[in-house]
């Protein structure tokens, strides 16, 4: 059974830079996981940030950034802001039509 | 602009069968493949099935497949996931959502709100 892995929360300091991680428990994330990022707030759907690795979802600040470091799927916000604080779920295609979320981390801007 | 409204949610027993609905408008929806993704209370998102845009193929996640069935009809717009055997941990607010657009298809394009459903005796 293959698990995303995410760190389960996260802070960071209004402006400050952060990079939340999304990995697997036996493996390297490589671009043909195309990892997608979404962000989510209390009570809300979640809003698409980034996926294919590195492509910004329509309407989506430039201060989010994705990326492959190491050997895993990386999103960077950049410059945090207050109403960044939210979940982020990261999700990767396995391929076989399947696909599996992570467990989510939940950031705190203070 | 994108409408997506998920349906048919509520109260169900356990072990009893619930139909989801989710009616598509604003995009070209014979043209998407679609996706039901839930989410548990206080829990995070949990992918659940696929139907490819043409509905020749369908595919879910261990934990429904066999008890959940999605369909679509792509003449009236809608999406549809049929849940039978419910267990309480199927509990959760179910989303359908458009997979991205070629060739970025890989990805959940557009929410909705969801609909809650509750397996509960």
């Amino acid at each position: 059974q293959t698990v995303v892995t995410q760190e389960p929360s996260f802070s960071v300091s209004p402006g400050g830079t952060v990079t939340l991680t999304c990995g697997l428990s036996s493996g390297s994330v490589s671009t043909k996981y195309y990892p997608s990022w979404y962000q989510q707030t209390p009570g809300q759907a979640p809003r698409t940030l980034i996926y294919s690795t590195t492509t910004r979802s329509s309407g989506v600040p430039d201060r989010f950034s994705g990326s492959i470091v190491g050997n895993k799927a990386a999103l960077t916000i950049t410059g945090a802001q207050a109403d960044d604080e939210s979940d982020y779920y990261c999700v990767l295609y396995m391929g076989s039509g399947i696909w599996v979320f992570g467990g989510g981390t939940k950031l705190t801007v203070l | 602009q994108v409408h997506l409204v998920e349906s048919g949610g509520g109260v169900v027993q356990p072990g009893r069968s619930l139909r989801l609905s989710c009616g598509a408008s604003g995009f070209p929806f014979r043209n998407y493949g679609m996706h039901w993704v839930r989410q548990a209370p206080g829990k995070g998102l949990e992918w659940v099935a696929i139907i490819w845009y043409d509905g020749s193929k369908k595919y879910y996640a261990d934990s429904v497949k066999g008890r959940f069935t999605i369909s679509r009809d792509n003449s009236k717009n809608t999406l549809s996931l049929q849940m039978n055997s419910l267990r309480a941990e199927d509990t959760a607010v179910y989303y359908c959502v458009p997979t991205g657009h070629a060739p970025d298809w890989y990805y959940f394009d557009n929410w909705g709100q969801g609909t809650l459903v509750t397996v509960s005796s």
